[in-house]
Formats: C-alpha cells, sequence, structure tokens
C-alpha cells in the first residue's frame, strides 16, 4: 500500500524561529514530491522536487530530496506569524493521472 | 481567469438524500481530481478524470459517483448520503503532458450530512 508520513503532526513554534517539517513516504511507482501549504481554503503550491539533492528555494522556504532514504523535509528559517498553516505533503505516482497521495499534514502554529 | 471554481461552498443534508457538487476549471486542463479531506486524515482522491467522458477510481469510490461530459466540467455525486460522508471536498485539476505535477484545487465544498 502506498503511503506518505509527515512528522511532527503539529508544532508549536516563536516568531524568528526555524522550523523543520519531515515526510517520508513508500510508493511503488514514484514520480515526484510536493509540498503544500493550506490556510483557511484551498492548498497551495509550494515545490515540486523529483530529483535527490537539489534544493529548492523560495524566500524563507527550502525543501529537499533524498530519493535513497526516501524522505523530504521542508525548512521554514526566521518564522512569521503568516507561516501558521498545515502543510502538506504529496508523492505523485507515475501512472495515468499522476495522483497524488497525500501525507495527513503538518500543523505549524508560530506565536508572537 | 478563475481557475478552479466549486459549486456549492456549503451545504447540509439528511442522511439519504442525493446531492452533485460542480467543479469548473478555466485553464484547459486534461486532468481533473477530487478528494475528500477530514480532520487529521489529510486529503484523500475519490475518483480522476485523465479526459472528458473518461474516469477512474481512486482510493475512496464508495458511495460517490462522478462524470466528464465536458473538459471543463467535473461532476461528484452522492446518491444516498450518509453521516460518514460529512467533509470537505476539494476539487483540482492539472495539465497533461508538461512534466509539472502541480495540481491547482479549488476553495473546497463543506458538507455536513445529518
Amino acid at each position: 500500500e502506498d503511503k506518505v508520513v509527515q512528522s511532527p503532526l503539529s508544532l508549536v513554534v516563536h516568531e524568528g524561529d526555524t522550523v523543520t517539517l519531515n515526510c517520508s513516504y513508500e510508493v511503488t511507482n514514484f514520480r515526484s514530491l510536493l509540498w503544500y501549504k493550506q490556510e483557511k481554503k484551498a492548498p497551495t503550491f509550494l515545490f515540486m522536487l523529483t530529483s535527490s539533492g537539489i534544493e529548492k528555494k523560495s524566500g524563507r522556504l527550502s525543501s529537499i530530496l533524498d530519493k535513497k532514504e526516501l524522505f523530504s523535509i521542508l525548512n521554514i528559517t526566521a518564522t512569521q506569524t503568516g507561516d501558521s498553516a498545515i502543510y502538506l505533503c504529496a508523492v505523485a505516482l507515475n501512472q495515468a493521472g499522476t495522483a497524488l497521495i497525500f501525507g495527513k499534514g503538518t500543523t505549524l502554529s508560530v506565536s508572537s | 481567469n478563475a481557475g478552479v471554481t466549486q459549486t456549492p461552498k456549503f451545504r447540509v443534508l439528511k442522511t439519504g438524500q442525493s446531492m452533485t457538487l460542480l467543479c469548473a476549471q478555466d485553464m484547459n486542463h486534461e486532468y481533473m481530481y477530487w478528494y475528500r479531506q477530514d480532520p487529521g486524515m489529510g486529503l484523500r482522491l475519490i475518483h480522476y478524470s485523465v479526459g472528458e467522458g473518461t474516469t477512474a477510481k481512486g482510493e475512496v469510490p464508495d458511495g460517490y459517483n462522478v462524470s466528464r461530459l465536458k473538459k471543463q466540467n467535473f461532476l461528484l455525486g452522492l446518491e444516498s448520503a450518509a453521516p460518514s460522508q460529512t467533509s470537505v471536498y476539494f476539487c483540482a485539476s492539472r495539465q497533461a503532458g508538461t512534466g509539472k505535477d502541480e495540481q491547482y484545487f479549488g476553495p473546497g465544498t463543506r458538507l455536513t450530512v445529518t
């Protein structure tokens, strides 16, 4: 059975802290790994990773994939209250339709 | 360019009633998907479509039916609603053949079955 596991499930930090969110996966037909941020409504796309060791960056957020150990991390530096959200990790399968298998998400709360 | 839209935004049903959720996208995307999101469960795929006139089952298809009569629309039907179908439903779409697996999500429909 394909599965994606995120940890921790929830996290509370203070503004300015750096956080690392984890995502491990076991799937039969890996194509790519994606990170999404979900605030009150629809998930919004952050990163797509396909190759090991290549860091993707966007402002204070960065992510990297390890295809040998089957995991990815999402780092957020100098956190702000606006970073409070659910962060979702998903794996795209290499099959017709490229379905996404989602983890349960990490709920991040940043206090001021 | 509205992206992905969903109708309705909220709905309350009684057990046994039926309803249809409508998803529309104006990005000319080939692929469309229906997910449900329950607390602590992440998003789970219900059904998906790889093109007009095609549908396929996802992880949790029981109790739902779908249709894709037009490329821009993807309908999700509940024939006889059950309290276990209380959830937030998200529609998503993506383009085929781009090498990008990013799916674009609609704002969601919150459904309560009493």
